[in-house]
């Protein structure tokens, strides 16, 4: 069965350092989307990709956060400068063109800032 | 805006009881209902979902939810729960392709 794959798994930093995370989706899916997801809450939207081009990016902490799907396929996000708040899980899901769009998540990638 | 709120954080139940999660949401429009489920160790995964039609959708592994657009809920059923139904549980909405979840609920049940 296919599946959404991220790395790494866990990211162990210090603040002001920088760090990026990297998933590929389910072959085919043309929507990718990133999470955070602080424990205790549900998955918050940062950002969607349709295709190469950023649908949704209104929660994205556009000072530090930067994301990019060049090719329509695999995506980076990256943070730079971490700090101690970004300390979370950042998920990533892919999904057939929505309206229809079930979400297919990967495992995520677990960031904790020191 | 739109929001997907859900009242339990944590219900503890023993097995073989019944099971009922609350799900609101507040959407302008017409909106996609969908509960995810995240086991212990597990990727979060799609457990039911509602686009239209048949207000009462069945999902896997026998859970329910019914879609009830006067009292804008989205509750999700299951008759008798087991120890193995132990997991997180997210109820999330959809409009015009934006996603909103809510903080989820942790199920515990005790064999």
């Amino acid at each position: 069965e296919a599946e959404v794959a991220q790395s790494p798994r866990y990211k162990i930093t210090e603040k002001s350092q920088a760090v990026a995370f990297w998933c590929d989706p389910i072959s085919g899916h043309a929507t990718l989307y990133w999470y955070r997801q602080i424990l205790g809450q549900g998955p918050e939207l940062l950002v969607q990709f349709q295709d190469e081009s950023v649908v949704d990016d209104s929660q994205l902490p556009k000072d530090r956060f930067s994301a990019e799907r060049l090719k329509g396929v695999d995506s980076t996000l990256k943070i730079q400068p971490a700090e101690l708040g970004d300390s979370a899980m950042y998920l990533c899901a892919s999904s057939l063109v929505p309206p229809h769009n079930e979400q297919f998540f990967g495992p995520g990638t677990r960031l904790t800032v020191l | 805006a739109q929001s997907v709120s859900q009242h339990n954080h944590h219900v503890i139940l023993s097995e073989a009881a019944s099971l009922e999660l609350g799900c609101n949401y507040s959407y302008g429009g017409t909106v996609n209902l969908f509960w995810y489920v995240q086991y212990p160790g597990q990727h979060l995964q799609l457990l039911l979902k509602y686009f239209s039609g048949d207000p009462l959708v069945k999902g896997i592994k026998g859970f329910e939810a019914e879609f009830i657009k006067s009292k804008f809920s989205f509750n999700l059923r299951k008759p008798s729960v087991q120890w193995s139904d132990t997991a997180e549980y997210f109820c999330a909405g959809s409009n015009a392709g934006k996603s909103t979840f809510g903080d989820g609920t942790t199920l515990t049940v005790k064999p």
